[in-house]
């Protein structure tokens, strides 16, 4: 079957750094898609990655190993408004999104 | 970037009738409409996939008579609950994938409709 692992849930302070990890097993992979969700609204796209290695964008970069089936978002100089869902997601063979459960960041002042 | 919307944002209706939600990309064709529902404290799930012109796809366990799915135009998507009930009560949300010049295969979110059977 297709699995998507995140923890649950993660608390940091404003301004620290915070990596939150995924693991998948897909049949097939055509990228790893991260996502942030606040509540009541729908997600919105951080990062895309199909290659191995890490993609910096801003305060947020996204680093992928597809042979061990692992991925990381990390969060730099972290924001009050940073708390949110992060939703880690695969797209297999099909071309569809296999979805994570998602990780609630709780951050702190 | 590519823009979805959906319409309506929110809605309460009664148990028994039916609430069409409808879903629009604004600014690009999309071939593809994924529609979600995610309850509360939990990860979106896959309801059903719509080509453009033809039929959608469910997933397991969902009802294909009870959620009609319509995608007649590159723009326009609909999905209709038909005979509400209370546990019909979530957060729809659709996507719509747009192939970019990268091949990302990016799927763009609407913002979501609020439905409450009551």
């Amino acid at each position: 079957g297709q699995n998507i692992d995140q923890p649950t849930e993660m608390t940091a302070t404003e301004g620290a750094i915070v990596q939150i990890n995924c693991t998948y097993q897909t049949s097939g992979f055509n990228g790893l898609f991260w996502y942030q969700q606040h509540a009541g609204e729908a997600p919105t796209f951080l990062s895309y990655n199909v290659l191995d290695g890490l993609e910096e964008k801003g305060r947020f970069s996204s680093f992928l190993s597809r042979s061990k089936g692992y991925s990381y978002l990390l969060l730099k100089e972290l924001q009050m408004k940073d708390s949110a869902s992060y939703l880690c997601a695969v797209m297999d063979s099909n071309y569809q999104l296999i979805w994570g459960a998602g990780t609630k960041l709780i951050i702190k002042p | 970037g590519a823009v979805v919307s959906q319409h309506p944002s929110w809605v309460i209706c009664k148990s028994g009738t039916s609430v069409k939600i409808e879903c629009r990309s604004l600014d690009f064709q999309a071939t593809t409409m994924f529609w979600y529902r995610q309850f509360p404290k939990q990860s979106l799930m896959l309801m059903a996939t719509s080509n453009e012109g033809s039929k959608a796809t469910y997933e397991q366990g969902v009802e294909k008579d009870k959620f009609l799915i319509n995608h007649a135009s590159l723009t326009l998507s609909t999905l209709t609950v038909t005979s509400a009930h209370p546990e019909d009560s979530s957060f729809y949300i659709c996507s719509a994938r747009e192939m970019t010049s990268g091949d990302t295969y990016e799927q763009y979110f609407g913002p979501g409709t609020r439905l409450t059977v009551t």
